[in-house]
């Protein structure tokens, strides 16, 4: 079975801090991904990687970034977070069909 | 027009009754359809591919039309487990970058 862990499910963070998202695949996947799921947006893509080092925006990138060092791990960075970064944030990996983490209930206060 | 498009429901179904969702898509070139279930606070989990010339998966059936730029997902016998949010995903042309729709609820009661 595939398996996607993400570093933790919930968290509380302050406006300014920088915040580091971390995922990890046991698959030995290509491609990351990471999204994050607001109600009524459903989930939006906000960058992906197709190898290690390698990083492409999705279509929310602004105010993240992102770290791929290694294969199995891909990290996301809220460089200073702001209230509007309070989200679900959703890990995947995969080819075709993606397989997610449990995800990350990210409050900014 | 959105790259994809749902109905988000509610659909309010009894134990037992057959329901149907589609989901329209924009890009005429994307090659890929896919339905995933996502349950209340969970992630999302691939439920089924969708293939052209449809497919079946127990009481799960997936339709692609792609004249109409469409596909559905009709459930059949519908069980209280099948309370859900479905989304639709469709990836991008030539790439496995997918699009989700914003999902549509069911919720199956007695």
């Amino acid at each position: 079975d595939v398996k996607v862990t993400q570093s933790s499910r919930y968290l509380v963070k302050r406006t300014g801090e920088k915040v580091f998202l971390e995922c990890v695949q046991d698959m030995d996947h290509e491609n990351m991904f990471w999204y994050r799921q607001d109600p009524g947006l459903g989930l939006r893509l906000i960058y992906f990687s197709y190898d290690v080092k390698m990083k492409e925006k999705g279509d929310i990138p602004e105010g993240y970034s992102v770290s791929r060092e290694k294969k199995e791990r891909f990290s996301l960075i809220l460089e200073s977070a702001s209230t509007n970064q309070t989200s679900m944030y959703l890990c995947a990996s995969g080819t075709a069909t993606q397989y997610f983490g449990p995800g990350t209930r990210l409050t900014v206060l | 027009r959105k790259e994809v498009e749902q109905d988000p429901g509610p659909f309010n179904v009894p134990e037992g009754a057959t329901v149907a969702f589609n989901c329209t898509y924009s890009n005429s070139a994307s090659q890929s359809f896919f339905w995933y279930r996502q349950d209340c606070r969970k992630e999302p989990k691939l439920l089924m591919s969708v293939y052209s010339s449809g497919n079946e998966d127990g009481r799960f059936t997936a339709q692609l039309n792609r004249a109409s730029q469409y596909i559905s997902l009709l459930i059949r016998d519908s069980k209280l487990s099948d309370s859900a949010t479905y989304l639709c995903v469709v990836n991008r042309e030539g790439s496995y970058i997918p699009t989700f729709g914003r999902g549509t609820s069911l919720i199956v009661h007695p």
